[in-house]
């Protein structure tokens, strides 16, 4: 039969304008997010984490912010660069079944 | 470059036959993650090894079957294989035993088509 491929979300920004990547997680109960970006062809990469007892961090260039009222997860990048087009996704544990939930992703184009 | 190793990065293979695919963990992990990524599913979860024992079960199927070895490298085998199991096969590994409190790195993948 037909196959039918995931409809990510997209996301096209300039180079050098900010991003930013929302992320709706399912679980009150989860309590350590991780965002991680995957390149085509690539396994999935560690970009940042949070735990809930937090709002907000900061890494490199990313922030990554957890409103846990509206269980509502975004990834900010700043000043965005070519090599930053990929699958973003965020991934989720409800510290329950002992394993991570992904989002099915969204996806980055930057455009030079 | 996570410190994940996967084996082999592409496969293609017939319906009903079986493949076995290898991953070597980070210096130092315990535990190994396999993770099945296809077109219409995105990443779901198959099942965690700690420190050579079964730690947690996700959505594998009875025709797939993993373990992890002494040395903590693990295997996934994949056995009557059907044109849907076709997909991105990931590893990931981490310190310990916890997936929902350790960071989890992923391999590069192996690309298994089934023809």
């Amino acid at each position: 039969g037909e196959s039918v491929g995931l409809h990510l979300p997209t996301l096209s920004v300039q180079e050098g304008d900010n991003s930013i990547i929302n992320c709706a997680y399912s679980n009150s109960a989860s309590d350590y997010f991780i965002w991680y970006k995957q390149e085509s062809g690539k396994g999935p990469q560690f970009i940042i984490d949070i735990r809930s007892n937090m709002d907000k961090r900061q890494g490199q260039r990313v922030t990554v912010l957890l409103n846990k009222t509206v269980k509502h997860l975004s990834l900010q990048i700043a000043a965005t660069q070519p090599g930053d087009s990929a699958v973003y996704f965020c991934a989720e544990n409800a510290n329950t079944g002992n394993q991570f939930y992904f989002g099915t992703g969204t996806s980055l184009t930057v455009i030079p | 470059d996570s410190g994940v190793t996967q084996t082999p990065k592409h496969l293609i293979t017939a319906t009903g036959q079986r493949v076995t695919l290898r991953c070597s963990p980070r210096s130092g992990d315990l535990s190994v993650y396999w993770y099945q990524q296809s077109l219409d599913q995105g990443l779901q979860f198959l099942i965690q090894y700690y420190n050579g024992e079964e730690r947690a079960k996700g959505n594998i199927l009875e025709r797939f079957s993993a373990q992890q070895f002494p040395d903590l490298h693990s295997e996934l085998n994949l056995s009557s294989l059907e044109l849907g199991d076709s997909a991105l096969y990931f590893c990931a590994s981490s310190v310990g035993g916890l997936a929902g409190e350790e960071t989890q790195y992923f391999g590069p993948g192996t690309r298994l088509l089934v023809l």
